[in-house]
Order: structure tokens, then sequence, then C-alpha cells
């Protein structure tokens, strides 16, 4: 079956400019995450919905990143006067949920968001 | 707070030459460690899985050692490839973190044919 989708592949930005970030996990997953990752970095962990609940969002950096899966499938990362310390890659990742702990996490190619 | 660190940062070596990448973690209270390769512009692949009770885990020419004690972990890649080439992120999810990953900053490899 598919993996885990995410669109657009590439984002410029003004700063000031509201975007969309948009994942698709694999289908029927019911965990799904959202990280940023930095160039040169790994990824760091911004927010987790199982799912349509956000059940852990300690990782959004500022209340310019909101991020939500209103029917527990597709989920939007959304991000307010994009500043250019936002730039980076935005990976979603997805894995079946209670039960398959200890199963690796699926992660999608990303987007990576550039803000000029 | 957990703190992973990957040594070397970069890793360049010639084709078929065995080779171990380095990952240590500060707080050993962890549910598991994970591998993943990462090639350019691409998102992760998982590698290799190792659970808090296992001492290591293998996949091919992949094998994997956890010490928790001491909070190390090694990726060890035998018969290297030039294909082999892409950066390798060490991760652990602690234990109660509802699978929320801490990654290293990664080892860029570099098979030279």
């Amino acid at each position: 079956g598919a993996g885990v989708s995410q669109s657009p592949r590439y984002k410029v930005a003004k700063r000031g400019q509201d975007v969309a970030l948009r994942c698709d996990p694999i289908s029927g997953h019911v965990s799904l995450f959202w990280y940023q990752q930095a160039l040169g970095q790994g990824p760091e962990f911004l927010t987790y919905f199982q799912n349509e609940a956000q059940l852990d969002k300690s990782g959004l950096p500022s209340d310019r990143f909101f991020a939500e899966r209103p029917e527990g499938s597709v989920s939007t990362l959304k991000i307010q006067r994009t500043q250019q310390e936002d730039s980076a890659v935005y990976l979603c990742a997805s894995f079946p949920g209670q039960g398959f702990y200890n199963s690796p996490l699926h992660f999608g190619n990303g987007t990576r968001l550039t803000v000029t | 707070k957990q703190e992973v660190t990957q040594i070397p940062a970069a890793l360049s070596v010639p084709e078929g030459e065995n080779l171990v990448l380095n990952c240590s973690f500060t707080d050993s209270a962890i549910y598991n460690l994970q591998w993943f390769r990462q090639d350019p512009g691409k998102g992760l692949t998982s590698l290799l899985l190792i659970q808090s009770s296992q001492r290591e885990q293998t996949s091919g020419r992949l094998n994997a050692s956890l010490d928790k004690s001491s909070g190390r972990s090694t990726l060890y890649i035998a018969a290297s490839q030039p294909g082999d080439s892409a950066t390798y992120l060490c991760a652990v999810e602690a234990s109660g973190s509802a699978r929320q990953l801490t990654f290293g900053s990664g080892t860029q490899l570099t098979v030279l044919p």
C-alpha cells in the first residue's frame, strides 16, 4: 500500500505569510506525528495525534504553529505569520497505534519550507 | 531532558570496509532505540529497532547493539557499498512518551567506489 504522503514537497513563503502543510498517513494508522528538521540537524518533535485527538503539542515552538486532524486521518500543520527561523523540513510520521509499540514509525518525505 | 549525540558527524570510507557509527544518550530510561537512514531530500527509513530489553538486532549487513546502562548504541555496517551513502540517525523513545522520539544530529556517511 501507499506510504505516508506529504504535500507540497517544497514551499517558499514570504515572511509574514501563512502556510498549510498536509499529511496523508498510511490508511488505518491511528497515530500521527509532526517533526521539524532544521538543516544538518535531527528531527525534533512537534505534536502527536491519536485519531482526531491531539494528545501532545509540547513541541510546537510558538502559538503561530497549529495542527489539526479533524477526521482522524489527514492532518494539516499550519504556520501563521511565518518567520525566517521557521525554514526547515517538516516531517510527518504514522504508525498503527495501540498494540503496535516497538514497531517502527513510517515517515513521509517531508515538506521543505523556505521563508524569504 | 534526553540528549542524543552521534559521533562522527561525517565519515568517508572506501567501498568494502566495515564501519561503526556511534550513538550516546543521557537518560537510560528508554523504551527502545531506533536507527534510521535518510537520503538527500527524503524522509526517514527505519533500519533497526532495539527494544530496551534487547542487546542487539541484525538485518542483512547491519548490526545494531544497545548498552542501556552506559547509554550507548553502535551501528555496524559490514562490507560497505556506495549505495550505503546516506545520513544515519539514531533516535531514542523514552518510557511512557507515547512514541515521541529524540534524535541525534546524524552521521553523514560517504562510501567511495
